[in-house]
């Protein structure tokens, strides 16, 4: 049971263009949302959070968008630039009262920005 | 570097021996996660500390796993009669009470042979 889905295993933009990527969840007990990035050979890297009771944050060039009703999430890169190429998690976590704070992951997504 | 540190970073085992594996989570945080992540997947759950408590442990972790923090501060990751289905990416995260941002150590890859 996949409960944090990301649909696009890859993703291709120009440098300077809009990166998108998306995630979808199943749970609506989750209440806070994460998107991680990964480099080859490392562990993954916090990169933006939001709580369930916002449904935007922005931090420099990413924003991350919520969709309650159609749960769904976005992370939005601009510009993007070529150092952003990595694999992107988005992770799920929080059940209410019993918060073990234990992260749900998705599959990834790469992304890779040609210069 | 995100203060979580992870040894050995690489470990190569035949099949059937024992391995372990430790963590030093950042010294102010005091729950810690052990996660397993294979080709292609992102990180899945295998179980939690909270300071020297086992609170939580997933049903990928099995008889052949067990998990130790016994200070509160560093943990240690065992597996038993390695099996080559063992091979992955055991990455390790720790968390400060009150908030949901994990922080990651490098992980060690398991390669079972």
């Amino acid at each position: 049971d996949q409960q944090v889905k990301q649909n696009s295993p890859s993703l291709s933009v120009q440098e300077g263009r809009i990166s998108i990527l998306n995630c979808d969840y199943t749970n609506s007990m989750f209440d806070y949302f994460l998107w991680y990035k990964k480099y080859p050979a490392e562990g993954p890297t916090f990169l933006i959070s939001i709580s369930s009771i916002k449904d935007k944050n922005e931090d420099g060039r990413f924003t991350v968008f919520l969709n309650k009703s159609a749960k769904h999430l976005s992370l939005h890169i601009v510009p993007s630039q070529p150092g952003d190429s990595a694999v992107y998690f988005c992770a799920a976590s929080g059940y209410g009262s019993s918060n073990t704070g234990k992260l749900i992951f998705g599959q990834g997504t790469t992304l890779q920005v040609k210069p | 570097d995100t203060g979580v540190s992870q040894d050995p970073r690489h470990k190569i085992t035949k099949r059937g021996q024992n391995v372990t594996f430790r963590c030093d989570p950042i010294s102010e945080h005091n729950r810690l996660y052990w996660y397993r992540q294979t080709l292609g997947q992102g990180p899945e759950f295998l179980t939690y500390f909270q300071n020297e408590a086992q609170l939580e442990k997933s049903r990928l972790l099995s008889d052949r796993f067990s998990a130790e923090r016994p200070k509160g501060s560093f943990s240690t990751l065992e597996i038993q009669r390695t099996e080559q289905g063992d091979s992955a990416m055991y990455l390790c995260a720790s968390l400060r009470q009150g908030s949901y941002e994990q922080y990651f150590g490098p992980g060690t890859r398991l390669t079972v042979t």
